[in-house]
């Protein structure tokens, strides 16, 4: 069965500076993807950035950024230029491409706080 | 921007007792999800629907649960009788196709709480 980590409960960063937040996944398939979803407080989970697993291309969605490495199967996600709206729960997700329609397996997440 | 809603927001209610949590996904959405947290916990997947029907089930999702659209706009979880370990914060999600990559819409979740 795959299993997501997430080893930072909480992580903490100044405003403007870079944050990274860790993840990593065990799974025996080739082919999935890799999401990284954000929850602000009393808000709804939403996409920030998908990794597709046979793309080598890391993704890049503005100040956010994934550095994905399949062997070491880690997909740690990297928040440029913070800002006090980036303050948030950030899950990491993995999905099966093929079987089943897309049943998220999530990890504990991580408790970003942003300092002004 | 359309959103995924839930209701209520807050439940309280004893054990034994059977709840209802609603779901209204995103109108042009064909693929539903229910997952729930325990504090502290993982975000756990408890069953998917398409077509009216159950798609996948966790085996968390026992017979004490079940889910229904039973309208055009509506998602519901029925939990039977509560036990004290379905405290949770339970979260419907949608999307519009059955591609595994497609993002999955949230709704801001139901805090259920058993007495």
């Amino acid at each position: 069965a795959q299993t997501v980590t997430q080893s930072q409960p909480e992580m903490s960063v100044q405003e403007a500076e870079t944050v990274t937040l860790s993840c990593t996944y065990d799974t025996s398939e080739s082919d999935y993807y890799l999401f990284w979803y954000k929850q602000p407080p009393s808000r709804q989970m939403i996409l920030v950035i998908r990794q597709e697993a046979y793309k080598q291309q890391n993704a890049t969605e503005n100040r956010f950024s994934v550095n994905f490495q399949k062997a070491a199967k880690s997909f740690s996600l990297k928040i440029s230029d913070s800002q006090l709206g980036d303050a948030a729960m950030y899950f990491c997700a993995y999905v099966n491409y093929g079987g089943s329609q897309g049943n998220l397996i999530f990890g504990k997440g991580t408790k970003l706080s942003v300092k002004p | 921007e359309p959103e995924v809603t839930q209701t209520p927001s807050h439940q309280v209610t004893q054990m034994g007792q059977e709840v209802i949590l609603r779901c209204v996904p995103i109108s042009n959405h064909l693929y539903f999800y229910w997952y729930r947290q325990i504090l502290g916990q993982k975000v756990e997947f408890l069953v998917s629907f398409y077509n009216n029907e159950i798609s996948e089930k966790s085996e968390i999702f026992d017979d004490q649960f079940s889910v229904e659209r039973p309208d055009g706009s509506n998602f519901t979880l029925k939990i039977r009788s509560t036990k004290l370990e379905d405290s949770a914060m339970y979260f419907c999600a949608s999307k519009t196709s059955g591609g595994a990559g497609e993002t999955q819409y949230f709704g801001p979740g139901t805090r259920l709480l058993v007495l």
